[in-house]
């Protein structure tokens, strides 16, 4: 079963402060990914990544950077937390071959922006 | 984006008794819709899923069917059980490179 770990769990953040989510994963994937989930907008996809070094805009980029900075590690980063951010976010990895698109998610890291 | 549509945001149904959540998407070129469920206070994980060459599938008590015309998938689940209660996410692919497009999910209730 492939592994994905998000740290932290929970997060409180002040409006203006930085904000890191850390996502790590050992199955050696090609691809990773943050969604956030909220309420009636299901999973909404933030930035993606084929690889170390790689970062793509997803379909809500604005006010989130990411960092890829190894196979394993796919970061996180807001610079400016605002109140609209305050959701759920899951990182998740993927093979990213045509034969094997399963999408294996972290536990989610719960982020609350005062 | 592609743009995933899942029309039932909640689903109430007898234990015992059928399922079927459905689901749009937009592109055309979207080949692959998998389905994933998100039990209560967890995160989500795969179920089952279609390619566009076939028009059904099936794994035990799932199955998914796929319209590629009406641009329509749908997930039935046969003889519910407490244990299905969950959220359910159907999501559409249009390349190789795995970027999944969500729907917004479907809250599933089995009532006993």
């Amino acid at each position: 079963e492939a592994a994905v770990t998000q740290s932290p769990r929970n997060k409180v953040a002040v409006t203006g402060g930085k904000v890191t989510l850390s996502c790590n994963q050992t199955n050696n994937h090609n691809n990773m990914y943050w969604y956030r989930q909220d309420t009636g907008h299901g999973l909404r996809l933030i930035h993606y990544s084929y690889g170390a070094g790689s970062t793509e805009k997803g379909d809500i980029p604005d006010g989130y950077k990411a960092s890829r900075p190894s196979q394993e590690n796919f970061s996180l980063i807001l610079e400016l937390a605002t109140p609209s951010q305050t959701s759920v976010y899951f990182c998740a990895s993927g093979e990213g071959r045509a034969s094997q698109n399963t999408l294996y998610f972290g536990a989610g890291t719960r982020l609350s922006v005062l | 984006g592609e743009k995933v549509e899942q029309h039932e945001s909640t689903l109430s149904v007898r234990e015992g008794d059928s399922a079927v959540i459905n689901c749009t998407y937009t592109d055309t070129a979207s080949s692959y819709f998998p389905w994933y469920k998100q039990e209560a206070g967890k995160s989500l994980h795969f179920v089952i899923d279609i390619r566009s060459n076939v028009d059904r599938k099936q794994s035990q008590r799932l199955t998914v069917l796929l319209d590629k015309k009406a641009k329509r998938f749908s997930l039935h689940i046969t003889a519910t059980q407490p244990e299905d209660s969950a959220i359910y996410f159907c999501a559409a692919s249009m390349s190789n490179y795995n970027v999944l497009y969500f729907g917004s999910g479907t809250k599933l209730t089995v009532e006993p």
